[in-house]
């Protein structure tokens, strides 16, 4: 079964401070990726998605993301956090072999001001 | 176009009684997801639906959990009995269908259904 690692589960940041949220997937077959974003007390919210095509993806809000398929890897990028990116973001995948979207744990992040 | 609509909000049940969560997916939205988030453990699949169909339900609970989407009106996920350890927030994605390739689009959340059991 599909499974999605996201490596840390909380991260303190400065503003202006350069961010990378790792994610990393179990199923090597061809696969759909997602960002989503979960601000406090709100639901959750595409921030970018891979279909096909060059692999490094741009989002919502400066977000990026790359998706690198022998490394099994879509980690989130954003050169420059700002405070109001304060949030929890989960990263998923949907595999070809059916059409669950399987989430991984989400990392709370936390920029100080 | 109104987005994903879940209803209550939030939902108090005593041990024992039923719960009953209503999801109505985006317009021209047919495919409905229910996931329950705990804290710490992420957004974890419960069932995955169609009208009429419930495609996969593998991340179900065996026993008290039921869903369904009928041809009219709202998806339910229903929680018979509940137990102290079925407060979680619930929530519910749709999507007109999650396709390969180019013509595959996300899914869209709504604000959730907090369950607090008492």
């Amino acid at each position: 079964a599909q499974s999605v690692s996201q490596h840390n589960h909380h991260v303190i940041l400065s503003e202006a401070a350069s961010l990378e949220l790792g994610c990393n997937y179990s199923y090597g077959g061809t696969v759909n990726l997602f960002w989503y974003v979960q601000y406090p007390g709100q639901h959750l919210q595409l921030l970018l998605k891979y279909f096909s095509g060059d692999p490094l993806v741009k989002g919502i809000k400066g977000f990026e993301a790359e998706f690198i398929k022998s490394k099994f890897s879509f980690n989130l990028r954003k050169p420059s956090v700002q405070w109001s990116d304060t949030a929890e973001y989960f990263c998923a995948v949907k595999d070809y072999r059916d059409d669950k979207i399987i989430f991984g744990k989400g990392t709370r992040l936390h920029i100080l001001p | 176009n109104a987005g994903v609509m879940q209803n209550p909000r939030h939902l108090v049940r005593r041990r024992g009684q039923e719960a009953r969560l209503r999801c109505s997916p985006m317009k021209g939205h047919s495919h409905v997801y229910w996931y329950r988030q705990l804290p710490e453990e992420g957004l974890k699949f419960m069932v995955y639906l169609q009208k009429e169909n419930i495609i996969d339900e593998s991340g179900m609970p065996k026993e008290r959990f039921s869903a369904e989407f009928p041809k009219e009106g709202p998806s339910i996920l229903r929680i018979q009995q509940v137990v102290r350890g079925d407060s979680a927030a619930y929530f519910c994605a749709s999507s007109p269908r999650l396709g390969q390739g180019d013509s595959g689009t996300e899914a869209f959340f709504g604000q959730g259904t907090r369950l607090t059991v008492v």
